[in-house]
């Protein structure tokens, strides 16, 4: 199965704030790489596809990047909505394994 | 509007069965690959099966493999988990997800499973 590590598990910062989220595969899986947002109680929300795709809706201070092993989210300017968990998964080949999770919180 | 109702959770003791369902509406049921996602209490995320168009093509986790059938009937936009030999640790909420392009663009609101005797 491909393992999916995601850094830093939580991080605390401020409104405002430039955020990155990276997530490392366990072998290359081009870019079969998806990253979803989940808020306490809610089901997840998918934010980006096929590695560097902003799904339709999400807001472009969203972008995520990377190819292979390694990947990365980033939000460019936090806002108060975007605090919540973050989950990469690859879909390269089954089982569609998830990273476990980075909390994002307020500084 | 896409829509995702899961339902069928609930408790069972270890051992026992339960059959969860999705009811989908707001799109073509029939032309989309479905899947089941859970998440533990206080954990993260895991993929638990998919399900091709017509339902000749099923994959599972490991964990659940000859426990857990996923099966559809696109005559009433519904998809299903049947589960088997229930444990502790496959206790959590599932979700009914609809693929997009090799991810999962749309949710269900999740359906709680409670194994516990």
């Amino acid at each position: 199965d491909i393992q999916m590590t995601q850094s830093p598990s939580s991080l605390s910062a401020s409104v405002g704030d430039r955020v990155t989220i990276t997530c490392r595969a366990s072998q290359s899986i081009s870019s079969y790489l998806n990253w979803y947002q989940q808020k306490p109680g809610k089901a997840p929300t998918l934010l980006i596809y096929a590695a560097s795709s902003l799904q339709s809706g999400v807001p472009s201070r969203f972008s995520a990047s990377g190819s292979g092993t390694d990947f990365t989210l980033t939000i460019s300017s936090l806002q108060a909505e975007d605090f919540a968990t973050y989950y990469c998964q690859q879909t390269y080949s089954p089982p569609w394994t998830f990273g476990r999770g980075t909390k994002v919180e307020i500084k | 509007e896409v829509q995702l109702v899961e339902s069928g959770g609930g408790l069972v003791q270890p051992g026992g069965s339960l059959r969860l369902s999705c009811a989908a509406s707001g799109f073509t049921f029939s032309n989309y690959w479905m899947g089941w996602v859970r998440q533990a209490p206080g954990k993260g995320l895991e993929w638990v099966a998919n399900i091709d168009q017509d339902g000749s093509d099923k994959y599972y986790v490991d964990s659940v493999k000859g426990r857990f059938t996923i099966s559809r009937d696109n005559a009433e936009n519904s998809l299903y988990l049947q589960m088997n030999s229930l444990r502790a640790e496959d206790t959590g909420v599932y979700y009914c997800a609809r693929h997009g392009s090799r991810c999962f663009n749309y949710w269900g609101q999740g359906t709680l499973v409670t194994v516990s005797s």
